[in-house]
C-alpha cells in the first residue's frame, strides 16, 4: 500500500530555518498536506501544494515538492519555539483517502 | 476559527460503558467524514470513512460493531465506543471533507481531538 515517511525528531535553534523532508509512494496523488500538531491538540492544516506545482509560498513556510524522487519538504523561517510540534506530511491515496507519514517532532531551543 | 468541533474533549469512564463522540462541521456541509485514532507518539490511523445517508466504511482490523458510527446529517457524524476497555483508551480525532468559504478545493479539516481514558 501507499507510504509516507517521514524523520522521526529535528531540532533547532530559535531565528534559525527549519526544514522537515517527506517521501510518499503514490505518485497519482492530487494534493500533498503539511499538517501540525501541538501536545494534546488535533491536526491544524498548515499549507497544502497542488502536484503540478514545485514551488509554494505561505508567509513564513515554503513547499518544495519535487514529483519525479516523491520527495516532499516543509521550511518554516525563523523558527519560534511556537513551532514546537509534530509535523505531518499526508497525501490522499487512490481509493480518496488520506495517508499520514509517521510525523516530525520539531523542537526549538532558545 | 474552528471549522470542525468535536464534543467532548475529554471523557474519562469505567470499562463496560459506551461513550459518544460528536464530529460537527460548523461552516459547511460534509458529505464525508473520517474518523481516526492516534496512538501515543504515533501518526493517525484511519479507522473509517463515514458517507452520509449511508453505513460507514470500516477499515481492516477496526470492529464495526465496537465502533459504531453513524453520519445522521451533513454536519454531524458520531463515533460510539462500545463496551469500552482499557485497551480503547486513546485520542479519537475527526475531519471533514468539504469547501470553506473562498476555498477553491475539497480539504480535510480536522477537528480538535477527543481524549478517551477507560478506567
Amino acid at each position: 500500500g501507499e507510504d509516507v515517511e517521514q524523520s522521526l525528531f529535528l531540532s533547532v535553534r530559535e531565528g534559525d530555518s527549519s526544514v522537515i523532508n517527506c517521501t510518499y509512494t503514490d505518485s497519482s496523488s492530487t494534493y500533498l498536506y503539511w499538517y501540525k500538531q501541538e501536545p494534546g491538540a488535533g491536526l491544524q492544516l498548515l499549507t497544502y501544494i497542488f502536484s503540478n506545482m514545485d514551488m509554494k509560498q505561505d508567509q513564513r513556510l515554503t513547499v518544495l515538492l519535487n514529483k519525479k524522487d516523491k520527495h516532499l519538504s516543509l521550511r518554516i523561517a525563523d523558527t519560534q519555539t511556537g513551532d514546537s510540534a509534530i509535523y505531518f506530511c499526508a497525501e490522499f491515496d487512490n481509493t480518496d483517502k488520506l495517508i499520514f507519514g509517521t510525523g516530525t517532532r520539531l523542537q526549538v531551543f532558545p | 476559527g474552528a471549522v470542525v468541533s468535536q464534543h467532548p474533549s475529554w471523557v474519562i469512564c469505567k470499562s463496560g460503558t459506551s461513550v459518544k463522540i460528536e464530529c460537527r462541521s460548523l461552516d459547511f456541509q460534509a458529505t464525508t467524514m473520517f474518523w481516526y485514532r492516534q496512538f501515543p507518539k504515533q501518526s493517525l490511523m484511519l479507522m473509517a470513512t463515514s458517507n452520509e445517508g449511508s453505513k460507514a466504511t470500516y477499515e481492516q482490523g477496526v470492529e464495526k460493531d465496537k465502533f459504531l458510527i453513524n453520519h445522521a446529517s451533513l454536519t454531524l457524524s458520531t463515533l460510539t465506543v462500545t463496551s469500552a476497555h482499557p485497551e480503547d483508551s486513546s485520542f479519537y480525532i475527526c475531519s471533514a471533507l468539504g469547501q470553506v468559504r473562498e476555498a477553491r478545493t475539497d480539504t480535510q479539516y480536522f477537528g480538535p481531538g477527543t481524549r478517551l481514558t477507560v478506567l
